[in-house]
């Protein structure tokens, strides 16, 4: 079992620029993350989906959106990078909301220039 | 809302107990524990839910209050490879859809 891929593992974008991260998981999870890491900042929500059809906010949504685009995939996109958003990006998926463990993909690194 | 961990950063010696505080400002249905090594994604360590049941993996060890909603997560004798940032993920404020949430972490390094 893959669990959770991420793709791509590191990018480097110009200011301005648009990108699409990728997360497909494998387990048939219902609900679907991503996090942002900061140094100091811990993990942040940025967008979470209950179940395949559904998206909801989290902590730090501005400049970003999500599409769940079937149950194995949640995608996150930039529209227009800002270096704020240089980060690690991490995204999860677990099998039930409340009351199950959430698996990790292994991150995607994102500089802004 | 971030639940708030305490303390943000410990360091022992190899054999040496501690303890991690979690707490939040709103109810809670569940605590999950994660670990983090530089560089790695977090790895699950336990979930607590609302009940108070006190859970066990290995020697790491948690409790949940929920009248407090708080937890705490306990390492006794602790090895070289507990090493790493400890995180809480919460999950609560009613309704069907619960956000996970995660505290800023606590560093924690276990020295020889």
């Amino acid at each position: 079992n893959a669990g959770v891929t991420q793709t791509p593992k590191f990018q480097v974008l110009k200011t301005g620029q648009s990108m699409t991260l990728q997360c497909a998981q494998d387990m048939n999870h219902n609900s679907m993350y991503w996090y942002r890491q900061d140094p100091g900042m811990g993990l942040r929500l940025i967008y979470y989906s209950a179940s395949e059809g559904t998206t909801d906010k989290g902590e730090v949504p501005n400049g970003y959106n999500v599409s769940r685009l079937n149950k194995r995939e949640f995608s996150l996109r930039l529209e227009s990078a800002a270096p704020s958003q240089t980060s690690v990006y991490f995204c999860a998926s677990s099998p039930l909301q409340g009351s199950s463990e959430a698996f990790f993909g292994q991150g995607t690194r994102l500089t802004v220039v | 809302q971030q639940p708030v961990q305490s303390p943000q950063a410990v360091i022992l010696r190899e054999g040496e107990d501690a303890v991690i505080n979690c707490s939040s400002s709103k109810a809670l249905y569940s605590v999950h524990w994660y670990r983090q090594k530089h560089g790695e994604a977090p790895v699950f360590l336990m979930i607590l839910l609302k009940g108070g049941e006190q859970k066990g993996h290995e020697k790491i060890s948690a409790s949940f209050n929920e009248k407090k909603q708080q937890s705490s997560l306990y390492l006794t004798a602790s090895q070289l490879s507990y090493s790493g940032t400890y995180f809480c993920g919460t999950e609560g404020g009613g309704g069907s859809n619960y956000k996970l949430t995660f505290g800023k972490g606590t560093l924690l390094t276990v020295n020889p």
